[in-house]
């Protein structure tokens, strides 16, 4: 099936620092969306983006999170400066259309020291 | 507040076991919903998605939708150790295209 690749896996960073979280979705998708995941627990809605621009952000988008597609490039997450409570799985999904099924990648591990 | 509620929070079922999962929006802009399945160490995958009121058959998973309580179900019939994961309801709102998972239930089914 359709494959949304996340890079790093891992990331280990001290507090204060910046880190990017890169995603590379289904070619032909359209619709871009960061979640949040602690201790396998639920699924937190961060951020969807769509067409060069954020579509909805919930409360735990805080004002150091930032995403960006430039030039159909990766759909990048940037934390700065980072913060203790960011620690936590961070997951990529894509769509191709409105109402379409979300393709997750398999995450990135954020560690924050 | 969460909006998407599931129950119950994790279940065990035998194998060849029905299993049966409940969710419930308190949010009436929520128009369309799916049911994923996370198995540890990877992201959630779609198991299917029901839009209309009733029931839709894909296999051994079986999705009942009723707009009117904003309830979703999925039943899974012939229960295997395979099945054993994280589901998550999921709805969508047509306007933003935001899509919010529920609370989550951790489903094992004993050999």
């Amino acid at each position: 099936g359709p494959k949304v690749l996340q890079i790093p896996s891992h990331q280990i960073i001290d507090m204060g620092q910046m880190v990017t979280l890169n995603c590379d979705p289904v070619s032909n998708h359209l619709y871009f969306y960061w979640y949040k995941q602690i201790l396998g627990q639920q699924m937190e809605f961060l951020v969807n983006f769509y067409n060069g621009k954020v579509m909805e952000k919930s409360k735990l988008f805080k004002d150091q999170f930032s995403v960006e597609r430039p030039d159909g490039s990766y759909f990048t997450l940037k934390i700065q400066p980072t913060a203790l409570e960011d620690s936590a799985v961070y997951f990529c999904a894509s769509s191709s259309a409105s109402a379409e099924t979300l393709y997750f990648g398999s995450g990135t591990r954020l560690t924050v020291l | 507040q969460q909006k998407v509620q599931q129950s119950p929070e994790s279940l065990s079922v035998p194998e060849g076991g029905m299993a049966s999962l409940n969710c419930t929006s308190s949010d009436r802009n929520f128009q369309y919903f799916w049911w994923y399945r996370q198995h540890s160490g990877e992201g959630p995958k779609a198991l299917m998605s029901i839009f209309s009121d009733g029931d839709k058959k894909e296999g051994r998973f079986t999705a009942h939708l009723n707009k009117a309580s904003l309830h979703v179900s999925l039943h899974i019939r012939d229960s295997q150790p395979s099945d054993s994961a994280l589901y998550f309801c999921a709805a969508s709102e047509p306007n933003t295209n935001k899509v919010v998972f529920g609370t989550g239930t951790r489903l094992q089914v004993l050999p």
